[in-house]
């Protein structure tokens, strides 16, 4: 079963709307972030968090919240979506400490029009 | 500053061929470094890991990668590739934030293609 997963697995949305992605673990980790893929940038850490109801920004947090309302769940908010945007989302767990590896879900591909 | 570079952007071999992915990182401290794979439209998944110890490491499918402190290297090497093994290969180096939270910096990744 998949440890991690993430809804939608794709979305359009579009420029100045508001987009949510959904992250969910099973793994039992403290860890969890939110990655973005972009060809010729590799992934980049946007935000991440290791408890609940407390988000870090990460490298790249400019134009982004982040909400972890438990453990397992873990969301990325555009507010005002923007073309810059479109990009492949990634969540991963991690017990970062005891380990420290990331597990990652199987991504959101987001397109702003 | 950290970083990881691997030099090649894409790698073809022919399968059955061996094959090694480069991977240099720049970090002061003891590095744990990683090997992920990512398939066409998937999620990464974990190859191996090195953290400490035997310098050669076995992960799955089997990969191995070789640490070396003294070249600041962690290159991946299989045998003989499958065409199977067509995919994208990222290296990561786990970075301290503060003193209980860590993050991950990745390569910008290398994608290989086996020729059959």
């Amino acid at each position: 079963e998949a440890a991690v997963t993430q809804s939608p697995r794709s979305k359009v949305a579009v420029t100045g709307g508001k987009v949510t992605l959904s992250c969910h673990q099973t793994n039992n980790h403290d860890y969890m972030y939110w990655y973005r893929q972009d060809t010729g940038h590799g992934l980049r850490l946007i935000h991440y968090s290791y408890v609940a109801d407390s988000t870090e920004k990460g490298d790249i947090p400019d134009g982004y919240k982040a909400s972890r309302p438990s453990q397992e769940n873990f969301s990325l908010i555009l507010e005002l979506a923007s073309l810059s945007q479109t990009a492949v989302y990634f969540c991963a767990s991690s017990d970062w400490g005891s380990s420290y590896e990331q597990y990652f879900g199987p991504g959101t591909r987001l397109t702003v029009l | 500053a950290q970083s990881v570079t691997q030099p090649d952007a894409r790698v073809t071999v022919s399968e059955g061929a061996s094959l090694q992915l480069r991977c240099k990182y720049s970090y002061s401290a003891t590095p744990y470094l990683f090997w992920y794979v990512q398939y066409p439209r998937q999620g990464l998944q974990l190859l191996l890991k090195y953290y400490s110890g035997d310098p050669v490491v076995q992960g799955v499918n089997s990969f191995e990668a070789e640490f070396s402190k003294s070249n600041s290297s962690f290159h991946l090497q299989k045998a003989s590739v499958h065409w199977s093994d067509s995919a994208v290969y990222f290296c990561a180096l786990s970075l301290i934030i503060t003193g209980n939270t860590g993050k991950l910096i990745f390569g910008l990744g290398t994608t290989l293609q086996v020729q059959p």
